[in-house]
């Protein structure tokens, strides 16, 4: 399976300020998507990031907010935009070559907004 | 590290003895099942999948059980050890959508 790198691995932002997110795959893989997840709490799916194109966000998150890259089969990046504490979560990559089979994520970003 | 689900249910089992976990889905068309395994500081790691044409199967000390009837699917770890510490999700998946992440069990090996 795909290994992901995914940096930074934690930060500590001032509010107002904005994080970009790097999420780095070691193979070619059609579906990349950014995570959410908030302490004590299970994963929530930001957005699937299309490659070449606009990414394609769920109910709740818009990209004015989280804006993400995706220029390639193998890279991908979320910013989250205008930081307030509620912002302070586990941000999460997640790659997969298709949908029958799991997907790989990487280690987090530990984003904390003070 | 920085632990995750603080406030997450707790399951506590002897170290060597058998783990079971268990997970109520929310939509009886799911047709792909996962257990992912998130240790403290890590992301979430895939340990078994099930499909919805099964009832059971069985991996490295790890056994996944679905019950459609009742949308109910459970994690049994065998011997349960130290390095099993961890909080374990089940993800439900239907055909063509993204998958759905339950809210997870922390289980606690005690030795």
């Amino acid at each position: 399976s795909a290994v992901i790198s995914q940096k930074p691995s934690r930060d500590i932002c001032q509010r107002g300020t904005s994080l970009t997110i790097q999420c780095q795959v070691d193979s070619q893989v059609t579906m990349m998507f950014w995570y959410r997840q908030q302490p004590g709490q299970s994963l929530t799916l930001i957005a699937t990031a299309n490659q070449g194109s606009e990414a394609t966000y769920e109910s709740g998150f818009v990209i004015d907010k989280f804006p993400i890259s995706r220029p390639n089969l193998t890279f991908s990046t979320l910013t989250v935009s205008n930081m307030s504490p509620e912002d302070s979560s586990i941000y999460l990559c997640s790659a997969g070559e298709t949908e029958n089979y799991g997907y790989t994520f990487g280690s987090g970003t530990r984003l904390t907004v003070v | 590290g920085e632990s995750v689900g603080l406030h997450l249910p707790t399951l506590s089992v002897q170290e060597g003895d058998n783990s079971i976990i268990n997970c109520a889905y929310s939509n009886s068309a799911s047709d792909y099942f996962i257990w992912y395994k998130q240790e403290s500081g890590k992301g979430p790691q895939f340990i078994i999948d099930i499909r919805s044409n099964m009832d059971k199967r069985q991996g490295q000390r790890v056994t996944v059980l679905l019950n459609k009837t009742v949308k109910h699917l459970s994690l049994q770890i065998a011997a349960t050890q130290p390095g099993d510490s961890a909080v374990y999700f089940c993800a439900e998946r239907l055909e063509g959508q993204n998958f759905v992440f339950g809210p997870g069990t922390r289980l606690s090996v005690l030795p």
